[in-house]
């Protein structure tokens, strides 16, 4: 039991370069996640899913798409990378809402990506 | 729309001595608080949720956090700190209700000094 798999662990692209984040849980959760985590920021939201086939955007999507094909897939593509874009991300699933009772969200290990 | 706020970017702790993080929501709506641990290198990891009841909660790893709602905090707790404890705290607040997402506070670095 993997629990939530984030590939690569590292990357660094140029600006202008694309590249695709996958995340991959077997627990059978519904909803899917992605945060990016900054210094004196926190975790903040990019995108979420509530279901295979269903995306939705979260606190900070500009500049990213996501696609949820699988059920147990969610990719995180970046189509033109920019310095901004320099941070850990973070994929998560749970099994209802985050906030529910039995439903806490299950965190990767996380993706350092440097755009130069 | 709700907040967390995490004063204390950083606290060092001697070993064995009590540790209390601070945090303190913004909220119109009643909410649900999670307090989430990161190891180095590590993805979050829950230690313990407030959702109703008994405003005292237990956690993992010999954590507490009381939730107050007159003061708007959920403050972290824990008697005699081990190195182990070494990490990065995070506190959450979700609304109760509808399809709202966790917000996370900005994090405190917890360092246990020998």
């Amino acid at each position: 039991n993997a629990g939530v798999t984030q590939t690569p662990k590292f990357r660094v692209l140029k600006t202008g370069q694309s590249m695709t984040l996958l995340c991959a849980q077997d627990m059978n959760h519904e909803y899917m996640y992605w945060y990016r985590q900054d210094p004196g920021m926190g975790l903040r939201l990019i995108h979420y899913s509530v279901g295979e086939g269903t995306t939705a955007k979260g606190e900070v999507p500009d500049g990213y798409n996501v696609s949820r094909l699988k059920k147990q897939n969610f990719l995180l593509g970046l189509e033109s990378a920019a310095p901004s874009q320099t941070s850990v991300y973070f994929c998560a699933s749970s099994y209802g809402e985050s906030w529910s009772y039995n439903s806490p969200l299950h965190f990767g290990n996380g993706t350092r990506l440097t755009v130069t | 729309a709700q907040s967390v706020t995490q004063l204390d970017s950083q606290v060092p702790v001697f070993e064995e001595a009590p540790v209390e993080l601070r945090c303190n929501y913004s909220s119109s709506v009643s909410v649900y608080l999670f307090w989430y641990v990161q190891y180095p290198n590590q993805g979050l990891q829950l230690l313990l949720k407030y959702l109703s009841g008994s405003t005292l909660v237990k956690g993992i790893n010999g954590f507490e956090a009381e939730f107050n709602k007159s003061q708007t905090s959920f403050h972290l707790r824990k008697p005699s700190v081990h190195i182990s404890d070494t990490a990065e705290y995070f506190c959450a607040v979700s609304a109760n209700f509808g399809n709202e997402k966790l917000t996370f506070g900005t994090g405190t670095r917890l360092t246990i000094i020998p």
